[in-house]
């Protein structure tokens, strides 16, 4: 299964844009990348995924290292609400999601 | 609002006991998934159902057990109850045979095994 690694935590300021980075050395080809976030006492919610060309939604976008190794969720103007744990997500052949321990994003006022 | 019920929301059970949870899936998904999240930590894959047979199962061992039914709701059974079967354990529907298809989640039950 391939591991990702990110970064415990991050802080912005509300307003502004937030990058959270993902590395997925080991991601096969086929394997999408998700995203999901956590908000406090909530289940998971979608976010976006791709595959090799950058991404966008009416959530965020995301940018999809050549390469495959990394990506960069881009919230474009972090508001208070997007305070929430995010999730960087290899897809398996199964579409079975295996998760890691997140990122948590403080949001600053 | 995803349309994925998740019931009860909270339970306590006691070391040893059993217990079932109960996953009502979004209208039109035929794939349940449940996941284990203890706290601050990430949700771990249990096993996921699809069509009514256990499609893929994660590192659980045999009390973790689960019914899919024909309207594709589902249950997870966990029997000899341990403590560290404390956790928040989360149910995901979605519909197997979309091009990477996306979950959707319930609010999940906390169980506290005593």
């Amino acid at each position: 299964d391939a591991k990702t690694t990110q970064p415990n935590s991050m802080e912005s300021n509300e307003e502004e844009p937030v990058h959270l980075p993902c590395n997925h050395s080991t991601i096969s080809g086929t394997d999408y990348i998700h995203w999901y976030r956590q908000l406090p006492s909530q289940g998971p919610e979608y976010v976006i995924h791709g595959l090799t060309s950058n991404v966008n939604n009416r959530m965020a976008s995301l940018a999809i290292a050549e390469d495959r190794k990394s990506s960069t969720l881009i919230l474009h103007r972090a508001t208070l609400r997007d305070a929430a744990v995010y999730y960087c997500i290899p897809m398996d052949s199964n579409y079975q999601l295996i998760w890691g321990a997140g990122t948590k994003l403080i949001i600053k006022p | 609002e995803t349309g994925v019920t998740q019931s009860p929301t909270h339970l306590i059970k006691t070391r040893g006991q059993q217990v079932t949870l109960r996953c009502s899936s979004q209208s039109g998904h035929n794939t349940v998934s449940w996941y284990q999240q203890a706290l601050g930590q990430g949700p771990q894959f249990i096993f996921q159902y699809y069509r009514e047979e256990e499609n893929g199962r994660g590192n659980f061992p045999p009390r973790f057990s689960g019914l899919q039914f024909p309207n594709y709701s589902s249950e997870l059974n966990v029997n000899a109850l341990e403590l560290d079967d404390s956790a928040l354990y989360l149910c995901a529907s979605s519909r197997t045979g979309e091009t990477q298809e996306t979950q959707y989640f319930g609010p999940g039950t906390r169980l506290l095994v005593l």
